[in-house]
């Protein structure tokens, strides 16, 4: 398995477009996880899944983010409209199970930068 | 407040020598569990300590858990300069996800 993918890797982006994040996890893991980590506040958990179905949203800052899971292969995170406080690193992880007892596999991470 | 903290916030020490970093957390737990992360990189699971576990070993690694106290101590011995990265713990604490710390940067300097 190639592990967790995200694209892009790198995003740059102007105040007030849409920014999409993409996420594939690793094949038969039921969870997935979404992440932001900035400086100042780490490793945030914004939403996760189990079994494409939204469980925990409460990390989700504000309704102008929205995350969904079509099916065990894909997720999206989308930012309508973005602001340059959006700017961070957003992973997305999977797992076998939400408590971690096989760990988590993290994605490489999209670096966002909106201007 | 963080659920898990770690300390020191940064380290560095000299190639060869060993490297301890802590942490500590609030609420009783299922798991506790260290991460590493190379810069620019996503967390890497290092190794997972159960609840009625003490210690645990992992090639170089070495990890506590002192659940009385509520902390875990990981241990890098013979340390590399590949194993510059920040560690992160994360506990399980039952709520169905892991709650992370914010890390302790290590520098291992040559």
């Amino acid at each position: 398995d190639a592990g967790v993918i995200q694209s892009p890797r790198h995003e740059v982006t102007e105040m007030g477009q849409e920014v999409t994040l993409r996420c594939k996890p690793i094949s038969g893991h039921d969870y997935l996880f979404w992440y932001r980590q900035t400086m100042m506040r780490g490793l945030e958990l914004l939403i996760y899944f189990n079994n494409n179905v939204p469980i925990d949203d409460s990390g989700m800052p504000e309704d102008r983010f929205s995350a969904k899971m079509p099916n065990a292969s894909f997720s999206t995170l989308k930012i309508q409209p973005s602001e340059p406080r959006d700017s961070a690193v957003y992973f997305c992880a999977s797992s076998f199970d939400s408590g971690g007892g096989y760990g988590y596999t993290f994605g490489s991470g999209t670096r966002l930068t909106v201007v | 407040s963080q659920q898990g903290e770690e300390d020191p916030q940064a380290l560095s020490i000299q190639e060869g020598e060993n490297a301890t970093m802590n942490c500590s957390y609030k609420t009783s737990i299922n798991n506790l569990q260290w991460y590493r992360q190379n810069s620019g990189r996503g967390l890497v699971h290092l190794i997972l300590i159960r609840s009625n576990e003490r210690e645990k070993h992992s090639g170089r690694l070495r990890v506590t858990l002192d659940t009385s106290k509520k902390s875990s101590s990981l241990l890098i011995t013979a340390s590399r300069a590949a194993d510059t990265a920040s560690y992160f713990c994360a506990t399980d604490t039952g709520a169905q996800k892991l709650v992370f710390g914010q890390g302790t940067r290590l520098t291992i300097n040559p």
